[in-house]
């Protein structure tokens, strides 16, 4: 299947900095690409839809200056958590969706997941 | 509003059957989808629903029902790497952009 790499696996930062997640489809072509959020023990949740070349769109309760979401191409997308607090240990995950495989059910890959500790 | 319920956990018996429930309400509706989610890994495709009825997938199966907002997963032989949380996600209308939307989880503890 489709492959989707995200870098780094796990980040541990200072309160007040900023940290940068890439997101990448490595065989594939992603027009659009979701990054998520999960808290310990629980769901998945979706914080912005990225679009190349356009503005991402978040999800209500998202705050959009705080998690920067760039994807300038098509195979990247970044999410960027500026000034980062420690509510913000989470886990992110991001997923891309092949538009020319066809399958149409399989549409969206996940990336492994990138840990944030911020202390 | 869009809403998804899931059981909390399930423990079952290595060897055994288990069917993991799903109900949602959301607008507008594009296919379910379920997740497999091992500890500290990102979720892994198991199967898709779109129309009514039961897929089978090896010692997958996933069932679903649009008019009654319900679906189940189903795991026969269970093993003891079954051990992982289950996933329900829902796939909005096709003008938002295919974003799944997540139930909570369901964890499943496979014991000998």
């Amino acid at each position: 299947g489709a492959v989707v790499s995200q870098h780094p696996s796990w980040v541990i930062c200072k309160s007040g900095t900023s940290v940068k997640i890439e997101c990448r489809s490595l065989d594939f072509q992603a027009t659009t690409m979701f990054w998520y959020r999960q808290f310990p023990k629980q769901s998945l949740m979706l914080m912005a839809t990225s679009n190349e070349g356009s503005k991402a769109t978040y999800e209500q309760g998202v705050e959009k200056d705080k998690f920067l979401i760039n994807h300038a191409s098509l195979t990247l997308s970044t999410l960027t958590v500026t000034s980062a607090h420690p509510e913000d240990s989470s886990f992110y995950i991001c997923s891309a969706r092949d538009w020319a495989s066809g399958r149409y059910q399989e549409t969206q890959y996940f990336g492994p997941g990138t840990r944030l500790l911020v202390l | 509003g869009q809403n998804i319920d899931q059981p909390t956990e399930m423990t079952a018996t290595e060897g055994a059957i288990v069917q993991i429930n799903c109900t949602y309400q959301t607008s507008g509706f594009n296919g379910l989808f379920w997740y497999q989610q091992h500890a500290g890994e990102a979720p892994t495709f198991l199967s898709y629903n779109v129309l009514d009825g039961l897929e089978e997938k090896g010692r997958f199966s996933s069932f679903l029902s649009r008019s009654k907002g319900y679906s189940y997963l189903l795991l026969k032989e269970l093993q003891m790497k079954d051990s992982a949380s289950y996933l329900c996600a829902v796939r909005g209308r096709v003008d938002s952009s295919y974003k799944l939307i997540f139930g909570s989880g369901t964890r499943l503890l496979v014991r000998p």
